[in-house]
């Protein structure tokens, strides 16, 4: 199975700093994905990627950016964190074909923002 | 819009109790419907359905999609404290690669 690795599981910062989430995947799967998780939201989606240097937006991307330099490696970068901004953030990566749609996810980071 | 509904949204139970989780979706081209399990943190997938009345099993879990009713639902007999946990559902979305997930119902297993 992929292994997807993020890079911090607990993450605490203060508003408006600039914070970057770390996610590897080891499997060269082509598509790369950051949602948020809060309680009684779901998982909602911020942004994907679909190759290299390639993002799309998700349903929640303001306030955030991504970055995709490797097929390997896909970031999360919040430019000047605020408190909504807490959440656990949730890295997947998937090689996605018409029967197989099925997402890895990484450990998860939780955030805090004070 | 893609939607997914999940119900109920918690459940509490004993242990040995079998459980029912239900999952609605309206989608543009239905292609699959998932079931992922999280326990701590990252989800696990648990299955994928794509046929109608077609049931996935995986030990004590099962799964099966009803395309015309556009519904699924896991079930967890003889339930275990180990089966505690967020179950999620998802689709993805027509001609994207978004997955659109459910709330997700959180599952208690109380010995």
């Amino acid at each position: 199975d992929v292994k997807v690795t993020q890079s911090s599981r607990y993450l605490v910062k203060r508003t408006g700093e600039k914070v970057f989430l770390e996610c590897v995947q080891d499997m060269d799967h082509e598509n790369m994905f950051w949602y948020r998780q809060d309680p009684g939201l779901g998982l909602r989606l911020i942004y994907f990627s679909y190759d290299v240097k390639m993002k799309e937006k998700g349903d929640i991307p303001e306030g955030y950016s991504v970055s995709r330099e490797k097929k390997e490696r896909f970031s999360l970068i919040l430019e000047s964190a605020s408190t909504n901004q807490t959440s656990m953030y949730l890295c997947a990566a998937a090689k996605w074909a018409a029967t197989n749609e099925k997402l890895f996810f990484g450990s998860g980071t939780q955030l805090s923002v004070l | 819009e893609d939607k997914v509904v999940q119900s109920p949204l918690s459940l509490v139970v004993h242990e040995g109790d079998t459980v029912t989780l239900n999952c609605s979706y309206e989608v543009t081209n239905f292609r699959s419907l998932l079931w992922y399990k999280q326990e701590k943190k990252a989800p696990t997938f648990l299955f994928m359905l794509t046929s109608s009345g077609i049931e996935k099993k995986s030990g004590r879990l099962s799964s099966i999609l009803d395309k015309k009713e556009l519904f699924s639902i896991l079930n967890i007999t003889a339930t275990q404290t180990g089966d505690s946990a967020i179950y999620l559902c998802a689709v993805p979305g027509a001609g994207s690669y978004q997955l659109t997930f459910g709330k997700g119902t959180k599952l208690s297993v109380i010995p």
